[in-house]
């Protein structure tokens, strides 16, 4: 069955570290997404991604970037970690105007 | 820029009681609507959608929503709720490409 996957599912870095978080998927979807998710704002978009090497800002981009060398793969860098970067996150990826598909999420701490 | 608004961080109902959680939108365009659940330490999972067509929308575990235009909402209902239920619950509004803006969400407490 096709899937998303997201690793590690939970991480505690420090503060000023660089951490990548990974998103696989085997839909064959052109389009991902990573959300991070806080309690009383829902999720809120980060960066998202049209197709391969394509990449675009969202609404809570600062600090974060990605990258998209293939189909399968989005992965998250926070540049430096910092202890506002500490969250629950989610990959997403869809096609078309369908729903788009979660992962089960990486709890991330920054100390 | 398209918004959500979900009335209620926190709705409490007993075993068998109506299940009612509260959604409105701001959209330009005809919009792509959505309810999705999350149980503790998971993912999203997709409840039901509106798309196009018929506005009354079944979804799983019982669940549906009717989309009204005039209203701008998206209530999801359920007759009866279980103890299964109990989850907090998403609705979204989406964008081009499957691009979603979330509310903030409702967590469903239910009493036995």
């Amino acid at each position: 069955d096709a899937e998303i996957t997201q690793s590690p599912r939970h991480k505690i870095t420090e503060t000023g570290r660089q951490v990548t978080l990974a998103c696989h998927q085997t839909w064959n979807h052109n389009n991902m997404f990573w959300y991070r998710q806080d309690l009383g704002h829902g999720l809120r978009l980060i960066h998202y991604s049209y197709g391969v090497h394509d990449t675009n800002k969202g609404e809570v981009s600062d600090g974060y970037s990605v990258s998209r060398s293939n189909t399968e793969d989005l992965p998250l860098t926070l540049e430096s970690a910092a202890s506002s970067q500490t969250s629950v996150y989610f990959c997403a990826s869809g096609q078309g105007t369908t729903e788009a598909f979660f992962g089960q999420g990486t709890r991330l701490t920054v100390v | 820029a398209q918004s959500v608004t979900q009335l209620g961080s926190h709705v409490s109902v007993s075993e068998g009681a109506l299940v009612l959680l509260r959604c409105n939108y701001s959209s330009s365009v005809p919009p792509y609507l959505f309810w999705y659940v999350q149980y503790p330490n998971q993912g999203l999972q997709l409840l039901l959608k509106y798309t196009t067509g018929a506005t009354l929308v079944k979804g799983i575990n019982g669940f549906e929503a009717e989309f009204k235009k005039s209203e701008t909402s998206f209530h999801l209902t359920k007759p009866s709720a279980h103890m299964s239920d109990a989850a907090e619950y998403f609705c979204a509004v989406g964008e081009y490409g499957n691009k979603l803006v979330f509310g903030a969400g409702t967590i469903l407490r239910v009493k036995s």
